[in-house]
């Protein structure tokens, strides 16, 4: 139980272009979902983070322009990078937090890799 | 915000060895821990996690301790194996409506066969 898939796994974009990567939660409802950027052998940084039905909370330095969130049920949320530029590739990975009050634990997606052109 | 900081780097030991992995938080309302085991290109796997209400908890070769005066956490693996070889991240989150995760720099483990 408790998985999480992203799509698609990879693509690569021509600079300038839009991109969007989706997160779906296959089998629990997630009511919070997390979106993070991880450059090669760095950590994971979170971006944003939604709730399904309300406006994303963006950590400080991301461009909630450039980045739309949108998480429109309870088992899908999307990451469009608007206007995609070289220094946007990276490593994508969302993930999921389900309802239940006393679980802590997020379950990530398998992550897609973003190459802009 | 909350801080955390993860050392060493990098980690290399002898397979059978015990390997040990330290964080450091800056929030003291932090009050979850989780431990993660990430191969190249792959999702964060959870390995182990902790509350604050506990100071050790044990999983097979795999513990973490706790001590929230300092503000530390540490992972111990023993008898480590080829396949425990990855980036380790540790994690802080101070709970709340959203619990989001604040992650270390991650480190690098090579067991040596």
């Amino acid at each position: 139980g408790a998985v999480v898939s992203q799509h698609p796994s990879w693509v690569i974009c021509k600079s300038g272009t839009s991109v969007k990567i989706e997160c779906r939660s296959l089998d629990f409802q997630a009511t919070t979902m997390f979106w993070y950027r991880q450059f090669p052998k760095q950590s994971l940084m979170l971006m944003a983070t939604s709730n399904e039905g309300s406006k994303a909370t963006y950590e400080q330095g991301v461009e909630k322009d450039k980045f739309l969130i949108n998480h429109a049920s309870l088992t899908l949320s999307t990451l469009t990078v608007t206007s995609a530029h070289p220094e946007d590739s990276s490593f994508y990975i969302c993930s999921a937090r389900g309802g239940t009050g006393g679980s802590r634990e997020q379950y990530f997606g398998p992550g897609t890799r973003l190459t802009v052109t | 915000g909350e801080n955390v900081e993860q050392h060493p780097s990098t980690l290399s030991v002898q397979e059978g060895d015990s390997a040990v992995i330290k964080c450091t938080y800056s929030d003291s309302a932090s009050n979850y821990f989780p431990w993660y085991k990430q191969e190249l290109g792959k999702r964060p796997q959870l390995i182990i996690d902790i509350r604050s209400n506990v100071g050790e908890k044990k999983d097979q070769r795999i513990a973490v301790t706790l001590n929230k005066t300092a503000k530390h956490f540490s992972l111990h693996i023993t008898e480590t194996q080829p396949e425990d070889s990855a980036v380790y991240f540790c994690a802080a989150s101070t709970g709340g409506a959203t619990n989001k995760l604040i992650f270390g720099t991650g480190t690098l483990l090579a067991v040596q066969p």
